[in-house]
């Protein structure tokens, strides 16, 4: 199986703070990788698709990029409703497989 | 707008099989691929299965022996089974739909909480 690897698993920033989560796969994954967003009790929001792709509805301050098999999720200003866990998951190959979360917390 | 809800036992005992059901309205279910995905309580979210459009299906090989999902499209519902339960089977089960069969998943159901226990 594909190991995605988080980083940080919990960062704190302010309003209006440019924020960055990393995500690193263990073997290549070329741009197929996703962001989701779950805050408590609901269900993971899809965020960017294909490392970079934004969907529809999705603030344009969420940003994907991605250099080799290290993939990046940026927030370039952090908003309260930001506040939430936030996953990977790559689908090259099968089995599909999840980041273990990045949890964001406003100062 | 497609909507997807899950429903089914929230507590099953050990050894027994869990059955949940994915209602999905708003849509055809033939026009979509899905998938269940679950998420123990406060772990990381893991992918159990995906439904082509076609009816065929793939799993994880971690929870193949074990696992079966179907459809029944005269009802617009798929399902899941999982038999021989152990208490880390406990988690959130997601039903989401994968629009254009990429593989990620744009639309989710709320999630329903199965706890195995005696």
């Amino acid at each position: 199986d594909i190991q995605m690897t988080q980083s940080p698993s919990t960062l704190s920033a302010s309003v209006g703070d440019r924020v960055t989560i990393t995500c690193r796969a263990s073997q290549s994954i070329s741009n197929w990788l996703a962001w989701y967003q779950q805050k408590p009790g609901k269900a993971p929001k899809l965020l960017i698709y294909k490392a970079s792709s934004l969907q529809s509805g999705v603030p344009s301050r969420f940003g994907g990029s991605r250099s080799g098999t290290e993939f990046t999720l940026t927030i370039s200003s952090l908003q309260p409703d930001d506040s939430a866990i936030y996953y990977c998951q790559q689908y090259n190959s099968y089995p599909w497989t999840f980041g273990q979360g990045t949890k964001v917390e406003i100062k | 707008q497609v909507q997807l809800q899950e429903s089914g036992p929230g507590l099953v005992k050990p050894s027994e099989t869990l059955s949940l059901t994915c209602t999905v309205s708003g849509g055809s279910i033939s026009s979509y691929y899905w998938s269940w995905i679950r998420q123990p309580p406060g772990k990381e979210l893991e992918w159990i299965g995906y439904l082509y459009k076609s009816g065929s299906t793939n799993y994880n090989p971690s929870l193949r022996s074990r696992v079966t999902i179907s459809v029944d499209t005269s009802k617009n519902q798929f399902s899941l089974n999982l038999s021989s339960v152990t208490a880390a089977d406990t988690a959130i089960y997601y039903c989401a739909r994968d629009l254009n069969g990429d593989y990620f998943f744009d639309n989710w159901g709320q999630g329903t909480l199965v706890t195995v226990s005696s």
